[in-house]
């Protein structure tokens, strides 16, 4: 079963504010947990990357993982305009290529 | 500067037309990918290669055609088979050893409208 869900949004917050980004999933398999940000008209590009559960912090990224509640997050701290985005989670269990899921995404806006 | 070239940037077509989407990395990744993308949905494999001269259907491969002669390229042809063709479609790439994980590099699209 492939099968994630995102909140599409639109999520808006003011500069500064604390952004929490949420996925869940079915699929208990899955041990590979990415984010992507994807700017409009543009590719997505790979902002975090977790295998299995736990948290990983980078600037003011910071992405957990709870595989027991089958629930990620992405946290933004000190939101910039300039985090103005669609977020996109992915995962896999990690046997092939066709095993990347992706939710659909979730429009991020930041007000000046 | 390494990265994925997806040309052209915006394409029309008219119905009943095949329709070819160039991609080109000069990363040197082996797996290469492309992807289709609509409003309101997540993104959906099309075709795979792992490897040159290789390939594999991916979730929606009905009405598309791909190749791979060189590792550098994975063109896709849109036929005229598929009956709704009107997307974002995205090329993407996967460094060695991380095909298994989902670590992908994007091109920056192509956005196909048929009239």
């Amino acid at each position: 079963q492939k099968e994630v869900e995102q909140d599409p949004g639109p999520l808006s917050v003011p500069e500064g504010a604390i952004v929490s980004l949420n996925c869940t999933y079915s699929n208990s398999a899955f041990q590979y947990f990415m984010w992507y940000r994807q700017y409009s008209r543009k590719g997505p590009e790979l902002l975090m990357y977790t295998y299995s559960s736990g948290n990983k912090e980078d600037g003011r990224f910071t992405a957990q993982v709870d595989k027991s509640s089958k629930y990620i997050s992405l946290f933004i701290r000190d939101s910039q305009p300039s985090d103005s985005a669609t977020y996109l989670c992915a995962m896999n269990w990690g046997g092939g290529a066709d095993g990347l899921t992706f939710g659909k995404g979730t429009h991020l806006i930041i007000q000046p | 500067d390494g990265g994925i070239t997806q040309s052209p940037k915006y394409l029309f077509r008219k119905e009943g037309q095949n329709v070819t989407l160039s991609c080109e990395q000069n990363l040197n990744h082996d797996a290469m990918y492309w992807y289709r993308q609509d409003p309101g949905q997540g993104l959906r494999l099309i075709y795979y290669s792992q490897i040159v001269n290789d390939f594999q259907k991916g979730d929606i491969a009905e009405g598309y055609s791909v190749s791979r002669e060189k590792k550098e390229s994975f063109p896709l042809t849109v036929t005229s088979a598929q009956k709704n063709p009107t997307a974002f479609y995205l090329c993407a790439s996967s460094p060695p050893g991380r095909a298994d994980t989902g670590e992908l590099f994007f091109g920056e699209g192509s956005r196909l409208t048929v009239l």
